[in-house]
């Protein structure tokens, strides 16, 4: 079945620093989304890709919707401790109903 | 804040109980959908609810079931609990049938089998 192989797993980085997370995929898909969930929370939307190489930019977040369609990453740029949390990717193919989601990054950041 | 609120927000059932999980939708948001989320991973579709109809569904058992309410709220019902049930189940709301994967989640509701 479809499958979203998110990398790294977890992040241990310095306030400021630049982070880089990436997700891949054998299938290929019309949506490309982020997402952070904190603590106790439900996930919240970061960027939605809906072109392949679209390059889409949050604040500090910048997301881009790989040309094969089947990858995308999520650069953040000048940490900050409030960007502590899980970031999901998750994809979408036309016509169908659900999300397939990545496994999760798990980023902490040492002030 | 997203406007989806869930209840409860932790539940402890045993094995063989039953559970119903709910969830209010986005204000103008017709479409539910729940999600399971067990620990450590990321959400898993369940089901989804467009118009008081199931509109596509994951691979989950029958035991597994929904409603959607004409005021678009929804049910997430689980029968015969098993301990691999524990998880966090998601609700999120959209508008519309099609696929834009601009999902608003809410909380979420914490279930333990024990």
């Amino acid at each position: 079945g479809q499958q979203l192989n998110q990398s790294p797993q977890s992040m241990f980085i310095q306030e400021g620093e630049d982070v880089s997370m990436n997700c891949t995929s054998s299938s290929i898909f019309n949506t490309w989304l982020w997402y952070k969930q904190d603590p106790g929370e439900g996930p919240v939307l970061l960027i939605a890709l809906y072109k392949a190489g679209e390059l889409t930019s949050n604040g500090r977040l910048t997301a881009q919707f790989g040309i094969t369609r089947k990858d995308s990453f999520l650069n953040i740029s000048a940490s900050i401790p409030s960007d502590v949390g899980i970031y999901f990717c998750a994809a979408t193919i036309q016509g169908a109903q659900k999300l397939v989601f990545g496994q999760g990054t798990r980023l902490t950041i040492n002030p | 804040e997203t406007g989806v609120t869930q209840s409860p927000t932790h539940l402890i059932k045993t094995r063989g109980q039953q559970v119903t999980l709910r969830c209010s939708s986005q204000s103008g948001h017709n479409t539910v959908s729940w999600y399971q989320q067990a620990l450590g991973q990321g959400p898993q579709f369940i089901f989804q609810y467009y118009r008081e109809e199931e509109n596509g569904r994951g691979n989950f058992p029958p035991r597994f079931s929904g409603l959607q309410f004409p005021n678009y709220s929804s049910e997430l019902n689980v029968n015969a609990l098993e301990l691999d049930d524990s998880a966090l189940y998601l609700c999120a709301s959209s508008f519309g049938q099609g696929p834009t994967g601009e999902l608003f989640f809410g909380e979420g509701s914490r279930l333990t089998v024990l």
